[in-house]
């Protein structure tokens, strides 16, 4: 059964930083483009980034661009999101997923002073 | 990159079939068979149930199918049940290497 578990959301202060992690298992994570998506309270779903199965190719939705870089760690079954320059505006539910296969639970990033 | 344009709302009655619409550009549904389709119920995370336009998942309902025409992707859910009622989002593939969803339908099912 495939799972996807993120972690890592919290309360921070706009300007500051958070890594979100995803923990994944029952399927071949380093043969998989995986995503973080994001869904601000009471919106739609909206795309963040993405990542090749083996890392070497990013890329970013341009509200994120330059201040939030995803990862992934293939022997640890694991991808990531570097959130730098937070704003008031990237409050949301943070979903990893993968296209053909699902989503995880989430992990709530409020960012608020 | 524009959201792609679905229905804010559908409804049918149960045992009645829905089609819920997703309309792009020749630059995303229309360009390529990368589109998805995503059932989300209040408070939940969403749930994969159709991908690659056609393609449902190990678990999802025979009663959800999905196709493609030019532009427009759809997804039909026939013989409604209670449970479907829920928020569905359509999302694509674009040239621009990146995903875009759509705004999200809201079905009620009477």
């Amino acid at each position: 059964e495939v799972q996807l578990v993120e972690s890592g959301g919290g309360l921070v202060q706009p300007g500051g930083s958070l890594r979100l992690s995803c923990a994944a298992s029952g399927f071949t994570f380093s043969s998989s483009w995986m995503h973080w998506v994001r869904q601000a309270p009471g919106k739609g779903l909206v795309w963040v980034s993405r990542i090749s199965s083996d890392g070497s190719i990013t890329f970013y939705a341009d509200s994120v661009k330059g201040r939030f870089t995803i990862s992934r760690d293939n022997a640890k079954n694991t991808l990531y999101l570097q959130m730098n320059s937070l704003r008031v505006e990237d409050t949301a539910v943070y979903y990893c997923t993968s296209p053909i296969l699902g989503w995880g639970q989430g992990t709530l990033v409020t960012v608020s002073s | 990159q524009s959201a792609l344009t679905q229905p804010a709302s559908v409804s049918g009655s149960p045992g009645q079939s829905i089609t819920i619409s997703c309309t792009g550009t020749s630059s995303d549904v229309g360009g390529y068979n990368y589109v998805s389709w995503h059932q989300q119920h209040p408070g939940k995370a969403p749930k994969l149930m159709i991908y690659g336009v056609t393609n449902r998942p190990s678990g999802v309902s025979n009663r959800f199918s999905g196709s493609k025409s030019g532009n427009t992707a759809s997804l039909t859910i026939s013989g409604l049940q209670a449970e479907d009622e829920a928020d569905y989002y359509c999302n694509s593939y674009t040239s621009t290497n990146a995903w875009v969803f759509g705004g999200g339908t809201k079905l009620t099912v009477l």
